[in-house]
């Protein structure tokens, strides 16, 4: 059973940079041929945004409209990848969630981690 | 860029059947046929309900189907649960291995 959880502070400061993790159990990172690791980010009261994915070689794709303020990584030895937000503002605060892309054929998200609030205050 | 357009409520009575239509704007969007459909009750992840348009992942049940005309796909529930009201969204491939999400339709069992 393919598992995901995020973790990472819950209270990020204006200007500075958030940064969450997402470690996979059940399923290795390092062989998902086909399967791209993404963060999904949902404001309180409104709808999911994509913020963008990595394979596993590193190859990396974002939202064009955040893309100049994310960096998503990934660690195969410790099966997780990250994300990093930088210059953040109050419009950044909202559940964070990491999942898998299944591309291996279809397009879906199959495996969600639980989503975690990152608020951005000062 | 695409955007994805839903309606932002939809209602029905136990047993009815509803439909949730999902339209695409725009050009980037790499093929209409990669469309998925998710449900998300508050405070909880979303889960996949459809994928490819049409097709159901195991353990969903059959009351759930997809379909797509044109740039519009649709999801329809059929004999509609009070366990149904959720919040429903579409989302698509717009290639270079990107998705984009439509803005969300909150279902109301009456």
């Amino acid at each position: 059973q393919v598992q995901l959880q995020e973790s990472g502070p819950g209270l990020v400061k204006p200007s500075e940079t958030l940064s969450l993790t997402c470690v996979v159990s059940g399923y290795s990172i390092s062989i998902s041929s086909g399967y791209y690791w993404g963060w999904i980010r949902q404001p309180p009261g409104k709808g999911l945004e994509w913020i963008g994915n990595i394979y596993h070689s590193g190859s990396t794709y974002y939202n064009p409209s955040l893309k100049s303020r994310v960096t998503i990584s990934v660690d195969t030895s410790k099966n997780q990848f990250s994300l990093k937000l930088s210059s953040v503002t109050a419009a950044d605060t909202a559940v964070y969630y990491c999942a898998r892309l299944d591309s291996s054929g279809y397009y879906r998200l199959d495996y969600w981690g639980q989503g975690t609030l990152v608020t951005v205050s000062s | 860029q695409s955007a994805l357009t839903q309606p932002a409520s939809v209602s029905g009575s136990p047993g009815q059947s509803i439909t949730i239509s999902c339209t695409e704007t725009g050009s980037d969007v790499a093929s209409y046929d990669y469309v998925s459909w998710y449900q998300q009750y508050p405070g909880k992840a979303p889960k996949l309900m459809i994928y490819d348009v049409s097709k159901r992942p195991s353990g969903v049940s059959n009351r759930f189907s997809g379909s797509k005309s044109g740039n519009t796909a649709s999801l329809t529930i059929s004999g509609l649960q009070a366990e149904d009201e959720a919040d429903y969204y579409c989302c698509s491939y717009v290639g270079s291995n990107n998705v984009v999400f439509g803005g969300g339709t909150k279902l109301t069992v009456l």
